[in-house]
């Protein structure tokens, strides 16, 4: 079975701070995608990242980062210097890369991001 | 750009109807999907369409069926809706694992049943 964990469900920040995103996942698979998927109020999930477990490498694109340790079951999720437009729901979900299962994402229940003026 | 459409972005229905909910994709994609999305318990998954009129159950396909006749519509199918179905309904789609893992998302569609 897989579960995805996001702890922290809504989060407030003042514009240019920095604020990271937590998640922990669960999975008995040797090989999995973790995903990172945007929601802002128009309702559209927008996709930001797929990491396969093999590559623990972080990357960053702009002002977004994202953190994977393997060691912890982590992926978090990092936004330097937030903007307005960063308020929207975050969430982080897994997929194996093999089998039936990787049809279809397993989400976690989304962290609410509120960046204020 | 892949486009997921929706056919409504707000619906209201009386309890005990049939309610349709439809799906489009435009990038011949073969995986098509229906999640529900409620406050606090993120994406569920209730039904899943690998190609076209075969269709896999989710975590929670009860009080749900769904029907793939062409490869780019998906439509849910509440048979006889009740108020504990009022929720946002997600849409998706995605190509064939170990092309392009990861999934294209419609904007949603709001159902309240009264």
């Amino acid at each position: 079975a897989q579960k995805v964990t996001q702890a922290q469900t809504e989060i407030s920040v003042v514009e240019k701070e920095d604020v990271t995103l937590d998640c922990v996942y669960e999975t008995r698979d040797t090989t999995y995608y973790l995903f990172w998927y945007k929601q802002p109020p128009s309702g559209e999930l927008v996709f930001l990242i797929r990491r396969n477990s093999f590559d623990e490498q972080n990357e960053i694109s702009g002002r977004y980062s994202w953190n994977f340790q393997k060691s912890t079951s982590s992926f978090n999720f990092t936004i330097t210097a937030s903007q307005v437009v960063d308020s929207a729901v975050y969430f982080c979900a897994l997929s194996p890369t093999h089998g039936a299962g990787s049809y279809q994402l397993t989400f976690g229940k989304g962290t609410k991001l509120s960046v204020i003026p | 750009d892949v486009k997921v459409t929706q056919s409504s972005r707000y619906l209201v229905k009386r309890t005990g109807e049939k309610v349709f909910l439809e799906c489009v994709q435009d990038m011949d994609h073969e995986n098509m999907f229906w999640y529900r999305q409620d406050p606090g318990l993120g994406l569920r998954l209730i039904y899943f369409s690998y190609d076209v009129k075969m269709k896999e159950k989710g975590d929670i396909p009860e009080g749900y069926s769904v029907s793939r006749e062409k490869k780019e519509r998906f439509s849910l199918i509440l048979e006889s809706a009740s108020t504990n179905q009022t929720s946002m309904y997600l849409c998706a789609s995605s190509p064939i694992p170990g092309t392009d893992e990861k999934l294209f998302f419609g904007s949603g569609t709001q159902l309240s049943v009264l």
